[in-house]
Parts: structure tokens; C-alpha cells; sequence
């Protein structure tokens, strides 16, 4: 079975563009989670999603960043426009809520901007 | 995050030799997730515990949560080169499948 997907898994953008990060999950699973992993802050959870419908952007950094889930096999996370702080690897996930065996992850997106 | 600390943020073992990576939090936890990462990828589920007392294997790697459900630690048995990577903690502390995640270990095996 395929795992969660993530494309495109290297960005190198400049200052000022738009960035778009698409997300895959796994086929069945109801939950989507994108996380942002930097060396200073870790792994922070940005926003997560249960059967489509966001249920916490409370670790959406501002307003530049958005997040939507038309379908249950897809999901994109925006930032418009980016900055350098916004460097980081963006991982995407997903999970079947209400069964314990955890969220998996994606292989991540590795966005530069310059 | 301060309600989650991971320790230690590194180490160095010599094939072989066993390891222990610890995981507290300040609060008592719905569930516990012990995730495996290595450079460039993503990150490799592991383990999940829930119950007080609670212990799970997977081949040379352990994972306990104690009864008050605040700490957890990861164990590692006659170490392998394989087992070299970055371990984190995830802990749900609302019920809600929202992990926040620890700092992480920094594994090195070394011959």
C-alpha cells in the first residue's frame, strides 16, 4: 500500500512567491495533519483536518499560511507570500481517528526561500 | 515544548550496548508515540502506548509508559548501526489526536 504522499518533496522559491504543498493520504484514513520541523522550533503541528474539516489552524503562523482538504485523498497547504523564516520541511500526515495506530507520516517538502 | 522534554538530545552507544531515551511530560497523557526519523525523511511510526503500565515491543526496541501516565521511556537492546537516527516522543495530552512532539534524540552507533 502507498503511504502518504507529498509533492513536491524539494522547493526553492524567492521571497515574495507563492508556495503550494500538496498531501496524499493514506487511503481510509480520516485525520490529516501538516507539521513544519525547523532546527529552532522542532516539530510544531500547523493545522489538522478530521473527515475534511480543519479542527485546530491554531498553529498557523499568520495569515500568509492557508490549508485545504476538498476531498478525502487530497489536501494543500498555501503560503502567500513566503519569507526566509518560512524555510523549514513541512511534513504531512494522516491517521484513522479513534484507532491506535498513530499517524504516518509523509516523506516531507524541503522549502527553500531565498 | 516545556510540557514535554525529551533526554538526552544526544547519543553516542557502541554497538552492541543497550540505550534508554526518556520522554516526561508535565501533564497525564492520553497516548504516548515513539517515532524514528532519519535525515531527509520522514518520520517512521514506532510505537504507541495508552494504559498506565502499559509496555510494547518490536524486536530490540522497548517502549514503556508508567502508571501515571507522565513519563514514558524507549529502550534499546544490543544496539545495531540500523538503530542510528533521530528518536522523538509525541504526546496526546487532550484526548484529541493532537501530538505535540519532543525535542528529539540524536542517536550515533558507532563500531
Amino acid at each position: 500500500d502507498a503511504g502518504v504522499i507529498q509533492s513536491p518533496r524539494h522547493e526553492v522559491t524567492e521571497m515574495g512567491q507563492e508556495v503550494t504543498l500538496r498531501c496524499k493520504p493514506i487511503s481510509g484514513h480520516n485525520s490529516l495533519f501538516w507539521y513544519r520541523q525547523t532546527m529552532m522550533r522542532g516539530l510544531e503541528l500547523l493545522i489538522y483536518f478530521n473527515n475534511n474539516v480543519p479542527i485546530d489552524d491554531s498553529g498557523m503562523p499568520e495569515d500568509r499560511f492557508s490549508a485545504k482538504m476538498p476531498n478525502a485523498s487530497f489536501s494543500t497547504l498555501k503560503i502567500q507570500p513566503s519569507e526566509p523564516r518560512d524555510s523549514a520541511v513541512y511534513f504531512c500526515a494522516s491517521s484513522l481517528l479513534g484507532r491506535s495506530g498513530g499517524q504516518f507520516f509523509g516523506p516531507g517538502t524541503r522549502l527553500t526561500v531565498l | 515544548s516545556q510540557e514535554l522534554e525529551q533526554s538526552p538530545q544526544s547519543l553516542i552507544v557502541q554497538e552492541g550496548k543497550n540505550l534508554t531515551i526518556n520522554c516526561t511530560s508535565s501533564k497525564t497523557l492520553y497516548g504516548l508515540y515513539w517515532y524514528k526519523q532519519k535525515y531527509g525523511e520522514g518520520l517512521i511510526f514506532l510505537m504507541m502506548l495508552q494504559k498506565g503500565g502499559e509496555e510494547k515491543s518490536h524486536e530490540k526496541i522497548t517502549a514503556k509508559l508508567d502508571e501515571k501516565k507522565q513519563q514514558s521511556s524507549l529502550h534499546i537492546t544490543a544496539s545495531q548501526p540500523s538503530h542510528a537516527g533521530i528518536y522523538l516522543c509525541g504526546a496526546d495530552m487532550n484526548g484529541n489526536e493532537k501530538l505535540t512532539f519532543g525535542t528529539g534524540t540524536r542517536l550515533t552507533i558507532i563500531p
